[in-house]
């Protein structure tokens, strides 16, 4: 299938281990935050979302953390499976009144069995 | 419950021709959103519509690009005069209509080829 970023940062990690994924945003006003996950030649997928006026939110096997100071966003994946390999992506919505995403640049992870 | 759908997933064009790439949103989502992803990169916002109304184009290029969200119908994409730089994977994601605190659920994509 179609490679999304070959040039991406990656990060290469063990199965089992936790993986954390982070992400610089670029809009202090922001005030909703989304994390998805992009497998070769499909669609970014959503994984878990956080407003600003929470710090942290957790899901299955996934957390997100969310410091409005430093303006830094990290998933993080506990037990990483093979099936976890894929491209990840924030978004940011900067208040502009409906759901007009602003995405980084992405960051691949790779699992190793 | 069927997802977003987009259509064609796969798209060759020539250079000047016409390209229209269709996205029908989620059962009940009246919000699109187009998004277009260059190779290496993250998603570009292009334009978000409701139906029959365009919100907001501030990521469309000025020239040969245009987006519709019909009363009946699919959203359409249409790019006039294709140039290599279009070739792109182009996303469809499509919100309901309550408040801005909701995920986008995105289609497949068209991936765009131009030769």
């Amino acid at each position: 299938g179609e490679s999304v970023g070959l040039h991406l940062p990656t990060l290469s990690v063990q199965e089992g281990d936790n993986s954390i994924i982070n992400c610089a945003y670029s809009n202090s006003a922001s005030d909703y935050f989304i994390w998805y996950k992009q497998e070769s030649g499909k669609g970014p997928q959503f994984i878990i979302d956080i407003r600003s006026n929470m710090d942290k939110r957790q899901g299955q096997r996934v957390t997100v953390l969310l410091n409005k100071t430093v303006k830094h966003l990290s998933l993080q994946i506990a037990a990483t499976q093979p099936g976890d390999s894929a491209v990840y992506f924030c978004a940011e919505n900067p208040s502009s009144g409906y759901n007009k995403l602003i995405f980084g640049a992405g960051t691949r992870l790779a699992v190793h069995p | 419950n069927a997802g977003v759908m987009q259509n064609p997933r796969h798209l060759v064009r020539r250079r000047g021709q016409e390209a229209r790439l269709r996205c029908s949103p989620m059962k009940g989502h009246s919000h699109v959103y187009w998004y277009r992803q260059l190779p290496e990169e993250g998603l570009k916002f292009m334009v978000y519509l409701q139906k029959e109304n365009i919100i907001d184009e501030s990521g469309m290029p000025k020239e040969r690009f245009s987006a519709e969200f019909p009363k009946e119908g699919p959203s359409i994409l249409r790019i006039q005069q294709v140039v290599r730089g279009d070739s792109a994977a182009y996303f469809c994601a499509s919100s309901p209509p309550v408040g801005q605190f909701h995920e986008q659920y995105f289609g497949p994509g068209t991936r765009l080829t131009v030769t």
